[in-house]
């Protein structure tokens, strides 16, 4: 059974749409994570969400907008991609506050604009 | 804020041999986490090992172990007798160990990329 799950693995679109990124953990959870990572491979936190709430906004653009309908998904829309939307999204999770749990990754998803 | 950085992007070692990587990071704070993640070209992010700051003992996970230099932020990773399968993109990740909201977050380093030569 897949801990963290994103869907789609890969996303091709064109430039100036809007999409949606899914991710769900069955580990029981409290926290979920969007992490980007750049061509360079260079991974840098965007959000954090704990029991549906966001608790790190790391300066991204407002055109991304992740949502939490309960602790087990964090979603992530993207309204009017831009060229420099193209990397790799990962999603994670960890049980926080408390001793602490390493962050469980999704596989991540590829996202590529044209 | 916290920094990460890993001085090599690429090592090579042969099979079987030995290879250390390297990671510094600065910070202000007594008690933290350190963490090595492993992204083989499936593109999947897989913990290898991890050391919290107050443990003087060094971590180490059968093949891989590291040393823990608290004093010159220092956090090396050393793979004994590596395989083919050690093949990937290695990070090196800062955590906070401030028991509240807002310092969860992972800092990563650039990574190491890490080839097997048979």
């Amino acid at each position: 059974d897949t801990a963290v799950s994103q869907t789609p693995k890969y996303l091709v679109t064109q430039m100036g749409n809007d999409k949606s990124i899914k991710c769900e953990q069955n580990l029981g959870h409290d926290t979920m994570y969007w992490y980007k990572q750049d061509s360079k491979k260079f991974l840098k936190i965007m959000f954090s969400y704990n029991n549906k709430e966001l608790i790190i906004n790391e300066t991204v653009p407002n055109r991304f907008s992740p949502k939490s309908p309960d602790k087990a998904h964090l979603n992530l829309h993207i309204n009017s991609l831009e060229l420099g939307d193209s990397a790799v999204y990962f999603c994670a999770s960890s049980q926080e506050p408390g001793d602490y749990q390493p962050q469980h990754f999704g596989d991540g998803t590829r996202l590529s604009i044209l | 804020a916290q920094t990460v950085t890993q001085s090599q992007p690429e090592m090579s070692v042969q099979e079987a041999e030995t290879v250390t990587l390297s990671c510094t990071y600065d910070t202000s704070e007594s008690d933290y986490y350190l963490f090595w993640y492993k992204q083989p070209p499936s593109r999947q992010m897989i913990l290898v090992i991890r050391q919290e700051a107050y443990k003087q003992q060094n971590a180490t996970e059968n093949r891989f172990s590291v040393n823990f230099q608290k004093a010159a932020k220092s956090f090396s990773l050393k793979i004994s007798d590596s395989q083919l399968g050690d093949a990937a993109m290695y990070f090196c990740a800062y955590r906070s160990a401030r028991n509240n909201f807002g310092n969860e977050k992972l800092t990563f380093g650039t990574g190491t990329r890490l080839t097997i030569i048979p």
